[in-house]
């Protein structure tokens, strides 16, 4: 079984200071995990992916996760934060076993206001 | 390529009617999955179709189905509309199968208003 937790329903960053968005999650194999963001009333879009490969993953808008195995850990940064990042931001986890079976596991979001 | 295409982007209807959203998936992708997304219950997996077949399925009521062409295109249906049932639904396409990341693809979604 697989699970995923985002451990901040909200967040709130002054433009240009970094963005921190925390992800936790429990699987039973090697996961895949992944980032999405989604704008208002817009689909989710992938901003970036950890498919066993390098452990530090960049996606786009300068935004990337680091894989921590030992801590279950797949958190969201970004350097400085835009006002266009202002979005709900969703974390996915997809065991290979899931993955195989059409599954994913979605977190239950976090919503990222940005300050001017 | 083309991306996942959902029609039509906005509806309103009324209690006790029926709707059907229709998803066509990107070319080569088997896996249909739908969602629902509403502000006091986020977002919630309806079912996912592969080969034409139900193979997940999340905890709706039986008003809600679906169905899985041979093309991959995929229809969802709502029977007898509550307002409960105002939402922005999202599809999703993947390969699955063998290779597969589990990245999924999403469409834009189509709103629907239930007055």
């Amino acid at each position: 079984a697989q699970s995923v937790t985002q451990l901040d329903s909200h967040v709130s960053v002054s433009e240009g200071t970094p963005v921190l968005l925390r992800c936790n999650y429990s699987s039973s194999y090697s996961p895949s995990l992944f980032w999405y963001v989604q704008h208002p009333n817009k689909g989710l879009q992938l901003l970036l992916k950890y498919t066993s490969a390098a452990t530090l993953v960049k996606g786009i808008n300068g935004f990337e996760a680091e894989f921590k195995k030992s801590e279950t850990s797949f958190h969201l940064t970004k350097p400085s934060a835009h006002m266009s990042d202002a979005a709900e931001y969703f974390c996915v986890v997809s065991d290979l076993v899931d993955t195989n079976a059409g599954k994913s596991t979605f977190g239950d979001g976090t919503t990222l206001t940005v300050k001017p | 390529k083309a991306g996942v295409t959902q029609t039509p982007r906005y509806l309103i209807k009324t209690r006790g009617q029926q709707v059907t959203l229709s998803c066509s998936p990107i070319s080569g992708h088997r896996s249909v999955s739908w969602y629902q997304q509403t502000p006091g219950q986020g977002l919630q997996f309806l079912f996912e179709y592969f080969s034409e077949t139900q193979r997940n399925k999340g905890n709706f009521p039986g008003r809600f189905s679906g169905r899985q062409f041979s093309n991959s295109r995929s229809e969802m249906n709502v029977s007898t509309l509550e307002l409960g049932d105002s939402a922005l639904y999202l599809c999703a396409s993947s390969k699955s199968g063998t290779g597969s990341t589990g990245e999924l693809f999403f469409g834009e979604g189509s709103r629907l208003t239930v007055l």
